[in-house]
């Protein structure tokens, strides 16, 4: 089946920096990715649609900048948390699908813990 | 917007006993997706339903999607401690690029 690659699986990182997350689809070619955010115990909140080769599309209430997506290949989506707080502490997951069947791929998403 | 409601919360049950999940969504679905997350893991999908009424079963799990295309349920038989982790229906709408996920039931099963 298809793979989506979720990079890196655990980040620790101080308040202040910026932190880089890769979602790759292996197989496949996606036009559209999708990043999540989870918090223990709880639902998938879907915060960006990533789009090749235009901008993301973000979800009410999540902030375009402090959440930087760029899609700039068919098989690479990135999510950059920038000028991370405590507060952005989460599991982030992303997901790619095929659009024939349109089922979902995630990736094993990423531990972001900020100090 | 499109809300997706699912119900229970939580599920304790004994091994060998049933299991049913029930998603309820505000507007009518193009299609509804079952996807299962374990402890520690990612989701990963189960199935996709499309047609009115469908029903579709994967061993010990059946899936129904109802005839107006608003509801969908996970029935699990005779659970197994294999089958614990958080259950989540997503349903898209006709004109939506993306699916709206339910706030998923999660199982534990007792050996």
């Amino acid at each position: 089946g298809a793979v989506v690659s979720q990079h890196p699986s655990r980040v620790i990182c101080k308040s202040g920096t910026s932190v880089k997350i890769e979602c790759r689809s292996l197989d496949f070619q996606a036009t559209t990715m999708f990043w999540y955010r989870q918090f223990p115990k709880q639902s998938l909140m879907l915060m960006a649609t990533s789009n090749e080769g235009s901008k993301a599309t973000y979800e009410q209430g999540v902030e375009k900048d402090k959440f930087l997506i760029n899609h700039a290949s068919l098989t690479l989506s990135t999510l950059t948390v920038t000028s991370a707080h405590p507060e952005d502490s989460s599991f982030y997951i992303c997901s790619a699908g095929i659009p024939a069947n349109e089922k979902l791929f995630f990736g094993s998403g990423t531990q972001l813990s900020v100090l | 917007g499109q809300q997706v409601m699912q119900i229970p919360q939580y599920q304790h049950v004994q091994e060998g006993e049933d299991f049913t999940t029930y998603c309820n969504s505000s507007t009518t679905l193009s299609n509804i997706q079952w996807y299962k997350q374990r402890p520690g893991g990612h989701p990963v999908f189960l199935i996709q339903l499309v047609k009115s009424g469908e029903v579709k079963k994967q061993k010990r799990l059946t899936f129904q999607f109802g005839e107006a295309k608003k509801n969908s349920s996970l029935h699990i038989t005779a659970t197994q401690t294999t089958d614990v982790g958080t259950y989540f229906c997503a349903g898209k709408n006709t004109n939506a690029g993306k699916s709206t996920f339910g706030d998923g039931t999660t199982l534990t099963v007792k050996p």
